[in-house]
């Protein structure tokens, strides 16, 4: 069965500063995609950034990028330049294919320091 | 223009009870999803539907009824609630095959059991 980690439950980052997030995954499959998504207190689940498995190029989506380590079955994430919204809980989630379900990991507490 | 839309938003019933959750969306989706999460924000895949269809049923007491009258809606019926049925229950959806594969989530209906 395919399983996500998130080894970090709170981080903390300094406003303007750098921040990485961590995500293992496991999988004997070829075919999957990857994804975090933020939850703000407002409870909303919004996507962040989304990585395809046979994609070797890092996904970027302005100051969010990812590092993806697909042998090392790795997915992390960095916030750059962070600001007072981007606290949140943060998820990894993994998906087998192109359908079905995602799998999430337990999620990353952030809280920015003005 | 709410994207996926789940009411009510939040739901106070005592032990015993039966209650619905609606979930509509209007992306043209084919594919919804019942997402629950806990009160430690574990969030865990619950059902899903393609075209009307149940196609993931994961390991939920028959207490809970999930239906599709149509593409566009996936409601879901709980009966003879109990204090462990409390959490945030998010509706999502998606299409599939689909550009990007992404799923949309509702905004989440926080469900309280006395």
């Amino acid at each position: 069965a395919q399983t996500v980690t998130q080894s970090q439950p709170e981080m903390s980052v300094q406003e303007a500063e750098t921040v990485t997030l961590s995500c293992t995954y496991d999988t004997s499959e070829s075919d999957y995609y990857l994804f975090w998504y933020k939850q703000p207190p407002s409870r909303q689940m919004i996507l962040v950034i989304r990585q395809e498995a046979y994609k070797q190029q890092n996904a970027t989506e302005n100051r969010f990028s990812v590092n993806f380590q697909k042998a090392a079955k790795s997915f992390s994430l960095k916030i750059s330049d962070s600001q007072l919204g981007d606290a949140a809980m943060y998820f990894c989630a993994y998906r087998r294919g192109s359908q079905g379900n995602l799998i999430f990991g337990k999620g990353t507490k952030l809280s920015v320091k003005p | 223009d709410t994207a996926v839309s789940q009411t009510p938003k939040y739901l106070v019933t005592q032990m015993g009870n039966d209650k619905s959750i609606k979930c509509e969306q209007n992306l043209g989706h084919d594919t919804m999803y019942w997402y629950k999460q806990d009160s430690k924000k574990f969030l865990k895949i619950m059902f899903s539907y393609n075209n009307k269809e149940l196609i993931i049923n994961e390991t939920v007491p028959n207490r809970f009824s999930p239906k599709s009258p149509d593409k566009a809606h996936l409601n879901l019926h709980i009966n003879s609630l109990e204090l462990g049925d409390s959490a945030v229950y998010f509706c999502a959806s998606s299409q599939i095959p689909g550009t990007h594969n992404i799923q949309y989530f509702g905004a989440g209906t926080r469900l309280s059991v006395l």
